[in-house]
């Protein structure tokens, strides 16, 4: 069974420019969550999903980030416009149930804004 | 609020030495506590867990603590391998169902 799978691995974009990160999570996960870690800083909660539903969206840091997830599939992350500060990692986390620590982890987008 | 602390790294150590990453937590009451470890190219994975105080989480030769008296969950290994090679995360889930990760730590083993 494929685990959590993310696209693309790495992304390199100006300041200002928009990029859109694709999570695909395991079948039959309807929970899903994205994540950031930036400047090697701890790993930061975005927001989570059940199903196309934003269960919670607390941890988007401005309303430059947009999160989709239409059908209750995969699930993009748009960054528009990118700002420099935006540069880090990107995690998405899968689980079949709402228990915290049954979440499965892509290997994570790397973003760097120039 | 909710916090986790681990030591800086990068840990370099070789092969067969003595492991141990340090982990202190600040939290409300006594969370959940557990060891992420990320390998080269892949996704974060629980490594192991403690739920309450003075129980031990172990896993692949790792062993963590849950420490309440000194809120801390310190991970050690007796013999690392160059497969541990990785960055490894400590955390605990907050009252509000959330994983709250610590900064990590990467661990480098040389042959």
């Amino acid at each position: 069974e494929a685990g959590v799978t993310q696209f693309p691995s790495h992304s390199v974009i100006e300041k200002g420019q928009t990029v859109t990160l694709r999570c695909d999570p395991i079948s039959g996960h309807d929970n899903l969550y994205w994540y950031r870690r930036v400047m090697g800083k701890e790993i930061k909660f975005l927001l989570h999903f059940v199903k196309e539903s934003k269960q919670d969206e607390s941890g988007m840091p401005n309303n430059r980030f947009l999160a989709e997830r239409t059908g209750g599939t995969y699930s993009t992350l748009k960054v528009q416009p990118a700002e420099l500060e935006d540069s880090g990692v990107y995690f998405c986390a899968s689980s079949q149930g709402s228990r915290v620590e049954t979440q499965y982890f892509g290997p994570g987008t790397r973003l760097l804004v120039l | 609020g909710n916090s986790v602390t681990q030591m800086e790294g990068p840990v370099t150590l070789s092969e067969e030495a003595f492991l141990t990453i340090n982990c202190t937590y600040t939290a409300t009451g006594y969370p959940s506590l557990f060891w992420y470890v990320q390998y080269p190219g892949e996704g974060l994975q629980l490594l192991l867990k403690a739920t309450k105080a003075d129980d031990k989480g172990s896993n692949k030769g790792f062993e963590a603590t849950y420490r309440k008296e000194t809120t801390s969950f310190h991970l050690e290994k007796g013999s690392v391998q160059v497969s541990d090679s990785a960055v490894y995360f400590c955390a605990l889930i907050s009252s509000a169902s959330k994983i709250i990760f610590g900064s990590g730590t990467r661990l480098s083993i040389r042959p």
